[in-house]
C-alpha cells in the first residue's frame, strides 16, 4: 500500500493567491482528516470527513479554507485568498473510521505564503 | 476531548529504556489511549493504543494504571533512530483525535 499520498510537497505562493493542497486516502478507509502543524501552534485539526461527508469543520480557521472530498479517493483544501500566517505544514490523515482504527497520516504539504 | 499532559522533552542514550509518562485525568469511559511518533519533515506515526492494564507491539510497551488516568510509553533500548517527537491521545478512536504538545525525546550515543 502506497498509504496517504499528498502534493504538493512544498509549495510557496504569494499572498492573495489561492493555494490548493491534494490528498488521497489508503483504499478502503472511509474516514479523512486534515491537520496543520506550526511551531506555535503544533497540530491542529482543520476538518474531518467520514464517508466522504464532512463531520466536523470547527477547526478551519476562517472562511478562507475550504474543503472537499467529492469521491472516497481525493480530497482538497483551499485557501483563497492566501495570508503569509496560513504559512505550515498540512497533514492529511485517513483510518477505517472504526472504533479502534488508528490515523495514517502522509508526509504533509509545507506551505509558504510570503 | 480528554486533555494530555506530557513532559516537554526527555533526554536518554543508546540502549537505555525509556519512559514517558502522559496524564489524562479527564478520560472518559469510551476513550482509548493511542500513540504517536513523529520525525522531522514526516507525518505522525501510530506506535500504540490501549484501553487498560499493558499492551506490548514490536516496537513499544503502554502500561495504564486501574484508573486510566495516565499512561507510560515505554521504549525499550533506544537507539538514536528513536529520536523524535512522542505524541499522547486521548479519544475516541474513528474519529477526531486532538494532538497536545508532545514530548521531544533526544536520544544521545
Amino acid at each position: 500500500d502506497a498509504g496517504v499520498i499528498q502534493s504538493p510537497r512544498h509549495e510557496v505562493t504569494e499572498m492573495g493567491q489561492e493555494v490548493t493542497l491534494r490528498c488521497k486516502p489508503i483504499s478502503g478507509h472511509n474516514s479523512l482528516f486534515w491537520y496543520r502543524q506550526t511551531m506555535m501552534r503544533g497540530l491542529e485539526l482543520l476538518i474531518y470527513f467520514n464517508n466522504n461527508v464532512p463531520i466536523d469543520d470547527s477547526g478551519m480557521p476562517e472562511d478562507r479554507f475550504s474543503a472537499k472530498m467529492p469521491n472516497a479517493s481525493f480530497s482538497t483544501l483551499k485557501i483563497q485568498p492566501s495570508e503569509p500566517r496560513d504559512s505550515a505544514v498540512y497533514f492529511c490523515a485517513s483510518s477505517l473510521g472504526r472504533f479502534n482504527s488508528p490515523l495514517h497520516f502522509g508526509n504533509g504539504t509545507r506551505l509558504t505564503v510570503t | 476531548l480528554a486533555k494530555t499532559t506530557q513532559p516537554i522533552s526527555m533526554d536518554s542514550y543508546e540502549g537505555q529504556e525509556v519512559n514517558i509518562t502522559c496524564s489524562h485525568n479527564n478520560i472518559a469511559t469510551n476513550d482509548y489511549i493511542t500513540w504517536y511518533q513523529q520525525f522531522p519533515s514526516q507525518g505522525p506515526r501510530f506506535i500504540i493504543q490501549g484501553y487498560k492494564t499493558k499492551v506490548t507491539n514490536e516496537v513499544a510497551s503502554l502500561f495504564i494504571p486501574a484508573d486510566r488516568k495516565s499512561s507510560t510509553l515505554s521504549l525499550p533500548r533506544v537507539s538514536l533512530s528513536d529520536t523524535a517527537v512522542y505524541y499522547c491521545l486521548v479519544g475516541r478512536l474513528g474519529g477526531a483525535l486532538t494532538f497536545g504538545s508532545g514530548t521531544r525525546l533526544q536520544v544521545q550515543p
